[in-house]
């Protein structure tokens, strides 16, 4: 069964750097998104992602973060300058856009910054 | 009012025990609804898709009133391997959004032997 992936599983960082998470959406889906959860909080949406570029960003998505498509498999997520407060599970989605935008999330990737 | 409410719980059941959760939700203009299990520090996996006629799929029922604004999730006949935390989703998005969604806090739920 086709799976959304994403790397690395865990990624420490300090604060003020840069990190780049990165996804692989399910081959013939066309909607990626990014969500996070910080620990013990809900989950919550940062962006949608469509045709090449962003079609919704949530007040989280500030000039810090940026999304890419650098290729026709990868869906990246940019952290310019961490922040403590930064620190989550980050999930990326995607969907085909059939059946009521069903999304399917990738394992995350824990981010800790120090 | 939360977007997405839910009852936290915990439930804690007997294997082969019927359980129900419900969610309110506040935006009246949403268009589809979800609900997903979340086991610890793993991933949201969808487990169903809410239709407006309600929909079954074997031992979990889900049903939308959309005049109240509630959804339910009903879970028959318990496995310990449902024991999980239950989110309730909601899409809140709007015009081309393509899909924003919206989460619950989600209810804990175990089944004990």
């Amino acid at each position: 069964e086709p799976e959304v992936t994403q790397t690395p599983s865990h990624q420490v960082t300090q604060m003020g750097q840069e990190v780049i998470l990165r996804c692989v959406p399910i081959s013939n889906h066309l909607y990626f998104y990014w969500y996070r959860q910080i620990l013990g909080q809900k989950v919550e949406f940062l962006v949608s992602f469509y045709n090449n570029e962003i079609s919704e960003k949530s007040e989280i998505f500030d000039d810090q973060f940026s999304v890419e498509r650098p290729d026709g498999s990868n869906f990246t997520l940019k952290i310019r300058s961490t922040k403590l407060e930064d620190s989550a599970m980050y999930f990326c989605a995607s969907s085909s856009g059939r059946v009521l935008y069903e999304q399917y999330f990738g394992p995350g990737t824990r981010l800790t910054v120090t | 009012r939360k977007e997405v409410e839910q009852d936290p719980g915990p439930f804690n059941v007997p294997e082969g025990a019927t359980v129900a959760f419900n969610c309110t939700y506040s935006n009246s203009a949403s268009q589809s609804f979800f609900w997903y299990r979340q086991d610890c520090r793993k991933e949201p996996k969808l487990l169903m898709s809410v239709y407006s006629s309600g929909n079954e799929d074997g031992r979990f029922t889900a049903q939308l009133n959309r005049a109240s604004q509630y959804i339910s999730l009903l879970i028959r006949d318990s496995k310990l391997s449902d024991s999980a935390t239950y989110l309730c989703v909601v899409n809140t998005g709007g015009g081309t959004s393509y899909g924003k969604l919206t989460f619950g806090q989600g209810t804990i739920l175990t089944v004990h032997p």
